[in-house]
């Protein structure tokens, strides 16, 4: 069946620095790959989403690219703040045996900024 | 602004007791979804639903029961709570499954002791 794989569980980070979340994922359909971020005690929400190949996807200062090759579509920014400390799922729509679509997430990784 | 509502938003039930989570949707969307949070496990999709009086099992539907008796609400039941099924629940509607982004309720937190 489908798969959606985040290798990081936590991530930790100085306030200014990069960061990267990765994120590949397993389906025998055409993907369709969504990062969502979730404050704490929040519900989650869409941060960026994307189904075409190689064309990068942006909001609010993070950016992903969907890489069909690689089934890859991994989350960054160039400068994280304080506010970003957060958890982040990456997750597919997926195709099912029964020829219908069903969403998987992955395990999250948590994000943790430090001043 | 998409709107998702659930009840309770906390509850403590017993073990082997029966318990109904509500979810509530004006949104107009056709689709869906009862998950539940658990650390290290992430979300992991329960039941769906993508028309009024159908639903679909999902990833981990051992244990729970779903309900759409109308295109806005969504029940999720646990006929006989266990331990094990202590977690955060969150219901989410789409406008259709594939490429439509979820939106999410505020989530309920079940305790069973």
């Amino acid at each position: 069946g489908d798969s959606v794989t985040q290798t990081e569980g936590l991530v930790t980070l100085t306030k200014g620095l990069p960061v990267m979340l990765n994120c590949t994922y397993q389906t025998t359909y055409s993907p369709f790959l969504f990062w969502y971020v979730q404050h704490l005690n929040e519900a989650p929400k869409l941060l960026l989403k994307s189904s075409t190949d190689n064309k990068r996807t942006e909001h609010q200062g993070f950016y992903a690219t969907l890489h069909k090759s690689s089934s890859s579509f991994h989350l960054q920014k160039s400068s994280v703040q304080l506010s970003d400390s957060a958890l982040y799922f990456c997750a597919l729509s997926g195709g099912t045996s029964g020829g219908n679509y069903k969403p998987t997430f992955g395990k999250g990784t948590s994000l943790v900024v430090h001043p | 602004e998409a709107a998702v509502t659930q009840s309770p938003r906390s509850k403590v039930a017993v073990t082997g007791g029966k318990v109904t989570l509500s979810c509530h949707q004006t949104n107009n969307h056709d689709y869906m979804y009862w998950y539940r949070q658990d650390t290290g496990h992430g979300l992991r999709l329960i039941h769906y639903s993508y028309v009024a009086d159908s639903t679909e099992k999902g990833d981990i539907p051992d244990g729970y029961k779903a309900s759409r008796p109308s295109q806005e609400n969504f029940s999720l039941i646990l006929e006989l709570a266990s331990l094990s099924q202590t977690a955060v629940y969150f219901c989410a509607s789409s406008e259709d499954w594939v490429y439509a982004e979820q939106f999410f309720g505020p989530g309920t937190r079940l305790t069973v002791l």
